[in-house]
């Protein structure tokens, strides 16, 4: 198995556009998680899903996130629009059996909001 | 709200020393994870403890959760080059949908 496949490995934009971040979880797994990581917050959960639907998005920050998972092979973060403070590294994990079982980070998206 | 503290924040060990970090957090946990990041890796999952007062190994690492539930401990006997990274915890409390990371602990490895 490949893994965890997030796309793009780095995105730089310019403050207002819309970024859109990608997720392939790995073949099997029912649950799947979106993390930021900066320096000053550290690893945060955003959201959490499990067979496709939301199960807690409190740690979204704002009205400018939203995530979606159309099937269990595809998730998209995205951010509209885009402020510099949203600079961070993206990851997306998935897991089988949910929050407390195993999670498989995939590689993550660097954005650079400029 | 829940927090989840890690200490040290950096540790600079001689190969060869032993490491240990610990996780404190502010309410009673209901499970633990611990992974570990290399520099511009990500997260990998190590363990999950999930009884008071357990004890897990994973070869030179040793896994520890406290009896309270509030606490935990990695401790990694003989450090090696490989070791190098930072360790995060990851609990919740009981009930709760989300988990919260600790700051972690940036090992560095002396060779």
């Amino acid at each position: 198995d490949a893994g965890v496949i997030q796309s793009p490995r780095h995105e730089v934009t310019e403050m207002g556009q819309e970024v859109t971040l990608r997720c392939k979880p790995i073949s099997g797994h029912n649950s799947l998680f979106w993390y930021r990581q900066t320096m000053m917050r550290g690893l945060e959960l955003l959201i959490y899903f499990n067979n496709n639907v939301p199960i807690d998005d409190s740690g979204m920050p704002e009205d400018r996130f939203s995530a979606k998972m159309p099937n269990a092979s595809f998730s998209t973060l995205k951010i509209q629009p885009s402020e510099p403070r949203d600079s961070a590294v993206y990851f997306c994990a998935s897991s089988y059996g949910g929050l407390w079982t195993e999670a498989f980070f995939g590689q993550g998206t660097r954005l650079t909001v400029v | 709200g829940q927090q989840v503290m890690q200490i040290p924040q950096y540790q600079h060990v001689q190969e060869g020393e032993d490491f240990t970090t610990y996780c404190n957090s502010s309410t009673t946990l209901s499970n633990i994870q611990w992974y570990k990041q290399r520099p511009g890796g990500h997260p990998v999952f190590l363990i999950q403890l999930v009884k008071s007062g357990e004890v897990k190994k994973q070869k030179r690492l040793t896994f520890q959760f406290g009896e309270a539930k509030k606490n935990s401990s990695l401790h990694i006997t003989a450090t090696q080059t490989t070791d190098v990274g930072t360790y995060f915890c990851a609990g919740n409390e009981a009930g709760a949908n989300n988990l919260f990371f600790g700051t972690g602990t940036r090992l560095t490895v002396i060779p």
